[in-house]
């Protein structure tokens, strides 16, 4: 079983739509890293939380120590959503471990 | 600033040969990652340094690849001798602190090993 792990690995929405994407861990962590890759390859960190929520735009992080789960959501998705989204936990060890990541398809 | 600068982003080369990747990080960043990103695996922390010291090489490979930091701002990923289990998309990522701070990545080499 891994460390890190992610679902749904992949998804398909119609613009419009309210997304979800889970991360689970096993591992005591000191902070979790939600990144985007566009299709092109390019990579962007989205979020860093240690704790609670975040919000930037239409993204919005949520993290539950206690249950060692984190949730992305995407409200009123775009198609310039479309992208692949890792998870990427700091363990206690200060050793970073990904997930699988979720492939999004926002489709017009 | 420009970001996170790497060269080349399109290396191919042929088996056994030595593989310089270079990057350069965001000016006041302290922190330097070396990524591998491949089908099979996905994305690999492969080392990271703090302030030009290597704090966890522990997902390096193997002794074929080394990496340095000559100053503050520069970093080298070395593979020798390179082998077609190589051919990946090698990124690099800055931030000011390793596991505090939002990581900016550059835009990747992609290797061929042929």
């Amino acid at each position: 079983k891994n460390e890190v792990e992610q679902s749904p690995q992949n998804l398909t929405a119609q613009e419009g739509e309210f997304i979800t994407i889970n991360c689970s861990y096993s591992v005591g962590i000191s902070a979790l890293h939600w990144l985007q890759q566009h299709p092109g390859g390019g990579i962007v960190s989205l979020f860093m939380l240690s704790s609670g929520k975040k919000k930037h735009g239409r993204l919005i992080a949520t993290i539950n120590i206690q249950e060692k789960h984190s949730s992305l959501h995407i409200t009123a998705s775009h198609p310039r959503d479309s992208a692949v989204y890792i998870c990427a936990v700091w363990t206690s060890g200060s050793r970073l471990t990904f997930g699988e990541g979720t492939q999004l398809t926002v489709n017009p | 600033d420009a970001g996170v600068i790497q060269s080349p982003r399109h290396e191919v080369t042929e088996m056994g040969q030595e593989v310089t990747l270079r990057c350069k990080l965001i000016s006041g960043h302290n922190s330097l990652f070396w990524y591998r990103q491949t089908m099979m695996r996905g994305l690999e922390l492969l080392i990271y340094f703090n302030n030009n010291v290597p704090i966890d090489d522990s997902g390096m490979p193997e002794d074929r690849f080394s990496a340095k930091m000559p100053n503050a701002s520069f970093s080298t990923l070395k593979i020798q001798p390179s082998e077609p289990r190589d051919s990946a998309v090698y990124f690099c990522a800055s931030s000011f602190r390793p596991s505090t701070d939002t990581q900016y990545f550059g835009p990747g080499t992609r290797l061929t090993v042929l």
